[in-house]
Formats: C-alpha cells, sequence, structure tokens
C-alpha cells in the first residue's frame, strides 16, 4: 500500500504566480481532504469530495482557491494568484466509506510565497 | 458549529512520569480520533473511539471517550523521550459526513 502521495513536496514560488498541488489517494478510498497547516490558525479543512463530488468547500478561504477531482484516483488543488499569506504546509488525506471513517494523511506539501 | 478544545496546549514533562491531554468537544459526535505529528512531518492515526466509554491503549498511550460529558482523555503513562510530538484530536461531525474537526494539538516535550 502506498498511501497518500502528494507532490511537489516542496514549492517556492514569487507572488502572483499559479500553484498547482496534488494527490493521489490510496486505491478504494473514495473520500478525500484538504487541509492547510498554519503555526497561526492550525489545521484547517479547506475541502472534501466524496465520490469525486465536492461536499463541503466552506473551508476555501477565497475564490483564489480552486479544487478539482476529475476522477477516483486523482485531486488538485490550485491557487491563482498565489499571495505570501497562503505559505503553509497542505496535506491531502483520504478514507473510506466505513464506519470508521480514519483519514490517512499523506506527506504534506510546503508552500512558500515569497 | 462542532467546536474543538484541547488542553494544555504545550506540555513539558520528565521521563518517567504520568500525565494526561484533555479534549473537549461541544456538540454530539459519535467518532473520535486521535493523531500524532512530528516535527516536519504529517499525521499518523493513533486511536480511533466510536462509542461511550470506549477505551484504546497501545503501548504508554491509552485513549478513553466519554460521549455524554464530550470528553476524550489520553493518557501517557511512564513517558519516554520518543513520545515528543503534537497530538491531535479530532471530532467527527454528526449526520452521516466524513468531515471533523480538529483541535488545536497538545505539544508534548519529554525531558530525559
Amino acid at each position: 500500500d502506498a498511501g497518500v502521495i502528494q507532490s511537489p513536496r516542496h514549492e517556492v514560488t514569487e507572488m502572483g504566480q499559479e500553484v498547482t498541488l496534488r494527490c493521489k489517494p490510496i486505491s478504494g478510498h473514495n473520500s478525500l481532504f484538504w487541509y492547510r497547516q498554519t503555526m497561526m490558525r492550525g489545521l484547517e479543512l479547506l475541502i472534501y469530495f466524496n465520490n469525486n463530488v465536492p461536499i463541503d468547500d466552506s473551508g476555501m478561504p477565497e475564490d483564489r482557491f480552486s479544487a478539482k477531482m476529475p476522477n477516483a484516483s486523482f485531486s488538485t488543488l490550485k491557487i491563482q494568484p498565489s499571495e505570501p499569506r497562503d505559505s503553509a504546509v497542505y496535506f491531502c488525506a483520504s478514507s473510506a466509506d466505513r464506519v470508521i471513517y480514519e483519514q490517512y494523511f499523506g506527506p504534506g506539501t510546503r508552500l512558500t510565497v515569497t | 458549529e462542532l467546536k474543538v478544545e484541547q488542553n494544555p496546549l504545550f506540555l513539558s514533562m520528565q521521563e518517567g512520569k504520568n500525565y494526561t491531554i484533555y479534549c473537549n468537544y461541544s456538540t454530539t459526535s459519535d467518532r473520535l480520533y486521535w493523531y500524532r505529528q512530528d516535527p516536519g512531518k504529517s499525521l499518523e492515526s493513533l486511536f480511533v473511539l466510536l462509542s461511550n466509554g470506549a477505551v484504546k491503549q497501545e503501548g504508554r498511550l491509552m485513549a478513553s471517550l466519554d460521549t455524554k460529558a464530550r470528553l476524550s482523555t489520553l493518557h501517557i503513562t511512564a513517558a519516554v523521550h520518543d513520545l515528543s510530538a503534537t497530538y491531535f484530536c479530532a471530532v467527527g461531525h454528526s449526520g452521516g459526513y466524513q468531515k471533523v474537526t480538529f483541535g488545536t494539538g497538545t505539544k508534548l516535550q519529554v525531558i530525559p
């Protein structure tokens, strides 16, 4: 089992540039979550999908953020244009539709916007 | 709105001592999770608690859940340096959704 895969692991970009973060969930999991972690705000849920459909995007900070899940094995989180305050670690997690609903986290993408 | 509070936020303790981390939440839930995060790393699942009175133990860590009090505890027995990490509780939202809300985390430092 490869676990949740995220890429890139580190991203440094300049303000105003577009950033795309990628996630491959665990095979067989049908829910996918995008989180952001910062020292100031802790761990925040941005959006989650169930069976490739966005269920709750209330945590998406603003229109500069968008997320897609075109199929069961791939999701993207895009920031356009990026700003320094977007600097954070972005985690992707996946879970299966079972009673436990345990979420498994990827290694994260550390984003720095200068 | 579900709110989750953890305390303490920081905990410095000597090896061999016992301590408890508390997780309080504001609305009814039937699922509670404990995670561990090492510096610069991802979150690792420790325990899943699904019912009132549930108790899970792994090594020096024991987690329990009281759904009536809306309280979970993570008890550390005879702490060792390897337990130094940040511990998060996460509470599931009711209504058949998989969404969870995380607590603020407790940063534990075990001093040799």
